[in-house]
């Protein structure tokens, strides 16, 4: 199995351009969930669905867009980047029961390295 | 609203010796779970442990420990004889269960360990 599968690992972009993170999982996970990663401050949880159709806001949402057409696929869509967005982007999914009953273990890729100009 | 709170920004400890990481949360669910996960160098996000907020005892993987203390809202993570290995940054996070079904997973700002030799 690949697990979570994102891509891509680096990408550059200036301000203003708009691009996708995709996220897939192969695990037949009903979570998936984005978060950003920044110095000092840990994950934190920019958007997350629990099932193909269902979305919702995290922490930190703006300048985000998300949908869930599958239960694999789980983009993350920056509208019109800004330099604010320069960060390191997880994926991670989950399922009941996932490291013990009731755990909901995260899964999470190998993350996204993102740098805006 | 659900919050983790992790007061070391950094942390020194033998090799061989035990260290405390500290972790404090808040939430209204009473049905929530707690996870610590390490970041090696590498970047990637390895699940250590977790303590469901019903369990009545300690957590408890290999030289991982969640030390739970429910009414303190505490959830240290004790790694006894550290390894050289065991350098990373350390995360503690919450889950927490929706009205709508599902749930999410909030994190802390993490702690960085170093082990010397």
């Amino acid at each position: 199995n690949a697990g979570v599968t994102q891509t891509p690992k680096f990408q550059v972009l200036k301000t203003g351009q708009s691009m996708t993170l995709q996220c897939a999982q192969d695990m037949n996970h009903e979570y998936m969930s984005w978060y950003r990663q920044d110095p000092g401050m840990g994950l934190r949880l920019i958007h997350y669905s629990v099932g193909a159709g269902i979305t919702d806001q995290g922490e930190v949402p703006n300048g985000y867009n998300v949908s869930r057409s599958t239960t694999e696929d789980f983009p993350l869509r920056l509208l019109s980047a800004a330099p604010s967005q320069t960060s390191v982007y997880f994926c991670a999914s989950s399922s009941p029961g996932q490291g013990g009953t009731g755990a909901n273990v995260l899964t999470f890729g190998a993350g996204s390295r993102l740098t805006v100009l | 609203a659900q919050k983790i709170t992790q007061t070391q920004p950094g942390m020194f400890v033998q090799e061989k010796e035990a260290v405390t990481l500290d972790c404090t949360y808040d939430t209204s669910d009473p049905s929530y779970g707690l996870f610590w996960y390490k970041q090696p160098s590498s970047g990637e996000m390895i699940f250590l442990i977790y303590q469901g907020s019903y369990d009545q005892q300690n957590a408890t993987e290999g030289r991982y420990s969640l030390n739970f203390q429910k009414a303190r809202k505490s959830a240290n993570l004790v790694i006894s004889a550290s390894q050289l290995g065991d350098s990373a940054m350390y995360f503690c996070a919450m889950r927490e269960a929706l009205n709508t079904g599902g749930f999410k997973t909030i994190f802390g700002a993490g702690t960085r360990l170093f082990v010397k030799a």
